[in-house]
């Protein structure tokens, strides 16, 4: 069973700060997706990372894949308020073709 | 593109009724998923179709879930009997291809079995 781990589940973090979420898998893959969520509505593609090594921006994110060490991580680079939601990432087993995600890590961004 | 469009997009009913959920992929999208999500469990996967075709169902949580998928632009999820533990949200997705392309989510259902 392909595990998907994030950490941290819950982030508190002020407007200005850095901060990086980690995404951690248990299976050889080299396709991840990022999602954001805003509460009571649906999930948002970000980032599209299929390749060891891969790096995608947007604003004020950037995510990365080293699919070596099983691991992405997700980089907020001085957060403002509107960054404020949860954060997916989502594997797909090379062997496979469902999204398998993690629990999430809810962000809050304050003053 | 108008997206995944869901409905309902809330559904309320009583325990032991039966609950049809519908979801109308994008246009040009041969895969489809259903998830499910709640505070506890996170994202479940419960379906997968490819080519109106069901691949995997093992995420099915019983006998009393169902999916179809009668052509390309169109599913559904049925529950019969519904219980109080079936109260999620549940999402369905769509992409292109089998692999390595993002899914797109539809608004969900908001499913409340009282």
């Amino acid at each position: 069973e392909l595990k998907v781990e994030q950490n941290p589940l819950f982030l508190s973090m002020q407007e200005g700060k850095n901060y990086t979420i980690y995404c951690n898998y248990s299976t050889t893959s080299d396709r991840l997706y990022w999602y954001r969520q805003d509460p009571g509505k649906s999930l948002e593609s970000l980032f599209v990372l299929l390749s060891n090594g891969a790096v995608k921006q947007e604003g004020r994110l950037m995510a990365s894949l080293d699919t070596k060490a099983r691991l992405s991580t997700l980089h907020i680079t001085a957060a403002v308020h509107d960054l404020s939601a949860t954060y997916f990432c989502a594997v797909e087993a090379n062997s496979g073709y469902a999204l398998n995600f993690g629990k999430g890590t809810s962000l809050l961004v304050t003053p | 593109d108008a997206g995944v469009i869901q409905s309902p997009r809330h559904e309320v009913t009583e325990m032991g009724q039966e609950v049809t959920l519908r979801c109308k992929p994008i246009s040009g999208h041969n895969s489809l998923f259903w998830y499910r999500q709640t505070m506890m469990r996170g994202l479940e996967l419960l379906i997968y179709f490819n080519n109106n075709v069901p691949i995997d169902d093992s995420g099915m949580p019983e006998d009393r879930f169902s999916a179809k998928m009668p052509n390309a632009s169109f599913s559904t999820l049925k529950i019969q009997p519904s219980e109080p533990r079936d109260s999620a949200v549940y999402f369905c997705a769509s992409r292109e291809g089998t692999a390595y392309t993002e899914a797109f989510f539809g608004q969900g259902t908001r499913l409340t079995v009282v």
